[in-house]
């Protein structure tokens, strides 16, 4: 059975600083997709990026990037130039490819930007 | 385009009754997932449907089904509501399920009394 580990319930960090959020995952399947997921107080989900796992590169969306370590099974977020807006919860998430539609979540980490 | 739509957005029930959600995915995607989202539980998967069937299935009781028709649009329904069921449920959407990013609407909050 897959499984998604957040180990920080909660974070808190100065506007403009960078933020790393961390998420390990447990698998045996080779073939798969991990994501993040954005839940600010209006309870909204938003995707905020997806990797591809077999894809060497990280991914990256303009301020966010993950750092996709497959052999560890560590997919952590970064969130560069933090801002106010970015507080939220964040999920991180994994999907077998092909055969599943199913989303494993990890328990979430709460972000707080502080002014 | 617009989004995934949810309704109704809060429901309030009395334990033993049942209920009924909604859920309109994006115009054009076909797969439609449920997820339940509770404090203590977390985000955890209900069922996806595809072309009107159900395609996966999550470790929920038998009091939880769905359903989606030909235009896509899916129910959720819970029977016999029980305290605990109280929590958001959350619908996604898809082009096809499995390797298309899913997109989430804004949930229906329950709660049980």
């Amino acid at each position: 059975a897959q499984t998604v580990t957040q180990s920080q319930p909660e974070m808190s960090v100065q506007e403009a600083e960078t933020v790393t959020l961390s998420c390990t995952y447990d698998t045996s399947e080779n073939n798969y997709y991990l994501f993040w997921y954005k839940q600010p107080p209006s309870r909204q989900m938003i995707l905020v990026i997806r990797q591809e796992a077999y894809k060497q590169q990280n991914a990256t969306e303009n301020r966010f990037s993950v750092n996709f370590q497959k052999a560890a099974k560590s997919f952590s977020l970064k969130i560069s130039d933090s801002q106010l807006g970015d507080t939220a919860m964040y999920f991180c998430a994994f999907m077998v490819a092909i055969r599943d539609d199913k989303i494993i979540f990890g328990k979430g980490t709460r972000l707080h930007i502080l002014p | 385009k617009a989004g995934v739509t949810q309704t109704p957005r809060y429901l309030i029930k009395t334990r033993g009754q049942q209920v009924t959600l909604s859920c309109s995915p994006i115009s054009g995607h076909r797969s439609v997932s449920w997820y339940q989202q509770t404090p203590g539980q977390g985000l955890q998967f209900l069922f996806e449907y595809f072309s009107e069937t159900q395609r996966n299935k999550g470790n929920f009781p038998g009091r939880f089904s769905g359903r989606q028709f030909s235009n896509s649009r899916s129910e959720m329904n819970v029977s016999t509501l029980e305290l605990g069921d109280s929590a958001l449920y959350l619908c996604a959407s898809s082009w096809t399920g499995s390797t298309q990013t899913q997109y989430f609407g804004p949930g229906t909050r329950l709660l049980v009394l």
